[in-house]
């Protein structure tokens, strides 16, 4: 009974690269949330999705920054052309949707751009 | 309108006393309450959460306090113990949608 599974547990770029960041849900839940979390502050809401739909992209950064829940597989947040500023954990989140509210996060991706 | 507020920022608690965490939303459309403990380098776990229509819930030594009137939430930890130093988030969302944080508070309990 796994929890939610988040990959690489560290990642580091160079400003310009791109950053790929991978969030597989707990069995059974089909909505994935993601969360980005700055050094000494809370978790901001970046994107909601459920199986090959965004339901809620309302905290995603309007460029550079795309997310997908793709019918078989992980979900993915990538970063293109990273700047100093997106050095954060981001966090994943699932949950049951219309069978519950309750998020469970994964143990996030730590990301630094040199 | 969508802001959760809480406080205090920090708080030492001695061994075996009561926590006391409080937050204050603004949108009366939010309908789940949840708290969450983080530790450093990990990831926030859920602790305890409640909805609008209780007014407090319990679950071992972690009590939420809830005043829909007032709008305000709390987290009541009992007998306080080391371990639990921690930051602890509170947290609302409507209908199961994207949860707004409070901005954390950082428990030390002291031995």
């Amino acid at each position: 009974n796994a929890g939610v599974m988040q990959n690489p547990r560290h990642l580091v770029r160079r400003r310009g690269q791109e950053a790929r960041l991978r969030c597989s849900p707990m069995k059974g839940h089909s909505h994935v949330y993601w969360y980005r979390q700055l050094p000494e502050e809370g978790l901001k809401f970046m994107v909601y999705l459920q199986k090959e739909n965004i339901i809620d992209e309302s905290g995603m950064p309007k460029e550079r920054f795309s997310a997908e829940f793709p019918k078989e597989g992980p979900s993915i947040l990538r970063i293109q052309q990273v700047v100093r500023g997106d050095s954060a954990a981001y966090f994943c989140a699932s949950s049951p949707g219309l069978a519950g509210d309750e998020q469970f996060f994964g143990p996030g991706t730590r990301l630094t751009v040199l | 309108q969508q802001q959760v507020k809480q406080s205090p920022q920090s708080l030492i608690v001695q061994k075996g006393g009561i926590s006391i965490i409080n937050c204050a939303y603004e949108n009366t459309a939010f309908d789940y309450f949840p708290w969450y403990q983080q530790f450093p380098g990990k990831g926030p776990a859920l602790l305890i959460a409640i909805r609008p229509d209780v007014s407090e819930k319990k679950e071992g030594r972690f009590t939420i306090s809830f005043n829909k009137s007032a709008k305000q939430f709390s987290l009541h930890i009992m007998d306080s113990q080391p371990g639990d130093s921690a930051t602890y988030f509170c947290a609302a969302s409507r209908s199961a949608r994207q949860l707004t944080f409070g901005s954390g508070t950082q428990l030390t309990v002291l031995p």
